[in-house]
């Protein structure tokens, strides 16, 4: 079956730690993409990442198609950076298939 | 500005009764996407559309329906049947067929009195 599974559940840090967080899909599953959702619920696009790497200020993101896994760093850590983190893969082209997220918890 | 809207930001149901939930886009885009989010769970599709009067039952459509009249709109109706409503509701939007990310409303909360 389609499977996205996401490592650690669970993740708390201290302000300034450097943290990675790592993505794995099954071989039906394309076009990785990265999303943050705040506390308040809110779901952000991070990065549309079917391969290679990308970078966004502390942010980056590398994903693997041939060994399907997708990681996330992310650097300097901030409490803003607390949340949800979900990676979610397309399916059939037409359908996002969401993992079950890593808790991120960033303490001052 | 572009974006998308939620409406309302919480809703309340009683047992027995249908509620609409709103979801408005400007951003032009073809496809619509209506997901549900249980406490510390990721997102289950519910319903989606790619085009105006046209849509397709997600991994969780039992007791919800939709229609897609305008570009713009898509709404979602949770019917007396959904028997466990109690959930976060996301809707977002993409452009169909590119494999684009999705952009996403801020969420509707609904509860059951």
């Amino acid at each position: 079956g389609i499977q996205v599974e996401q490592s650690p559940p669970d993740l708390i840090l201290q302000e300034g730690a450097n943290s990675t967080l790592r993505c794995n899909f099954s071989d039906s599953v394309n076009n990785l993409q990265w999303f943050h959702q705040n506390p308040w619920g809110q779901l952000i696009n991070l990065f549309y990442i079917p391969s290679g790497t990308k970078q966004n200020g502390r942010l980056s993101a590398t994903t693997v198609a041939t060994e399907r896994y997708s990681l996330l760093y992310i650097s300097s850590s901030q409490t803003t950076d607390s949340g949800v983190y979900f990676c979610a893969g397309l399916y059939n082209t037409d359908k996002l298939i969401f993992g079950t997220g890593t808790r991120l918890q960033v303490f001052p | 500005d572009g974006g998308i809207t939620q409406s309302p930001k919480y809703l309340f149901r009683k047992e027995g009764q249908n509620v609409t939930l709103s979801c408005e886009q400007n951003l032009n885009h073809d496809a619509m996407y209506w997901y549900r989010q249980d406490p510390g769970q990721g997102l289950r599709l519910i319903y989606y559309s790619q085009i105006v009067n046209d849509f397709q039952k997600g991994d969780i459509a039992e007791g919800y329906s939709v229609s897609r009249e305008k570009k713009e709109s898509f709404p979602l109706t949770v019917t007396s049947a959904q028997k466990n409503p109690t959930a976060f509701y996301l809707c977002a939007s993409g452009q169909q067929g590119l494999g684009e990310t999705q952009y996403f409303g801020p969420g509707t909360r609904l509860l059951v009195l």
